[in-house]
């Protein structure tokens, strides 16, 4: 992806509820990689989930799911069942056209309410 | 466990001082990264190397060099610290092609 947008800077959700965290982004291939990145406070950067835009099938991992609408160029995050551990900040990020770089949104901080 | 280790968690430089910051990945990874994190502009890349003594510039290369004289070891150098280079500097690293990038824990940098 060539820009990465994410339009929420901050976002709260009471512990036990499900969250979306949104995403878009422009691209002017056809077959790319999307993904979500999840960086706690003081720890590191980890992968939450990979999709393959090929892939008509959204992509799941235990709670963290997507919904990708490939024509909109939309790439939300849904977490279901918010945890405390979940409080971080969520980065969503594009593969380049020549598969050697990723393009990160500005990310949006998660706040996990008891 | 791919582990990405960083010379330093937090750095106190001032301005005009050469500034280096290390990374070590022990996976034998070919792809290694550093970018920059600053708060609403997320990551942005500075360099990438795909192998040893190659590097390509990424998006804001402007005020850095770096070095990779061995597979593991990615160097990142301010020849001449700059006060809006106070950052947070995370190095990455990854197999091609790049499914996923492993992160080190970053390097706070303040340039007084």
């Amino acid at each position: 992806a060539q820009t990465v947008t994410q339009s929420q800077p901050e976002m709260s959700v009471q512990e036990a509820e499900t969250v979306t965290l949104s995403c878009t982004y422009d691209t002017s291939e056809s077959d790319y990689y999307l993904f979500w990145y999840k960086q706690p406070p003081s720890r590191q950067m980890i992968l939450v989930i990979r999709q393959e835009a090929y892939k008509q099938q959204n992509a799941t991992e235990n709670r963290f799911s997507v919904n990708f609408q490939k024509a909109a160029k939309s790439f939300s995050l849904k977490i279901s069942d918010s945890q405390l551990g979940d409080a971080a900040m969520y980065f969503c990020a594009g593969l380049n056209n020549a598969g050697n770089m990723l393009t990160f949104g500005g990310g949006t901080r998660l706040m996990v309410k008891p | 466990d791919v582990k990405v280790t960083q010379s330093s968690r937090y750095l106190v430089k001032r301005t005009g001082e050469k500034v280096f910051l290390e990374c070590v990945q022990d996976m034998d990874h070919e792809n290694m990264f550093w970018y920059r994190q600053d708060p609403g502009l997320g990551l942005r890349l500075i360099y990438f190397s795909y192998d040893v003594k190659m590097k390509e510039k990424g998006d804001i290369p402007e005020g850095y060099s770096v070095s990779r004289e061995k597979k593991e070891r990615f160097s990142l150098i301010l020849e001449s610290a700059s006060t809006n280079q106070t950052s947070m500097y995370l190095c990455a690293s990854s197999l091609p092609p790049i499914y996923e990038q492993y992160f080190g824990p970053g390097t706070r940098l303040t340039v007084t």
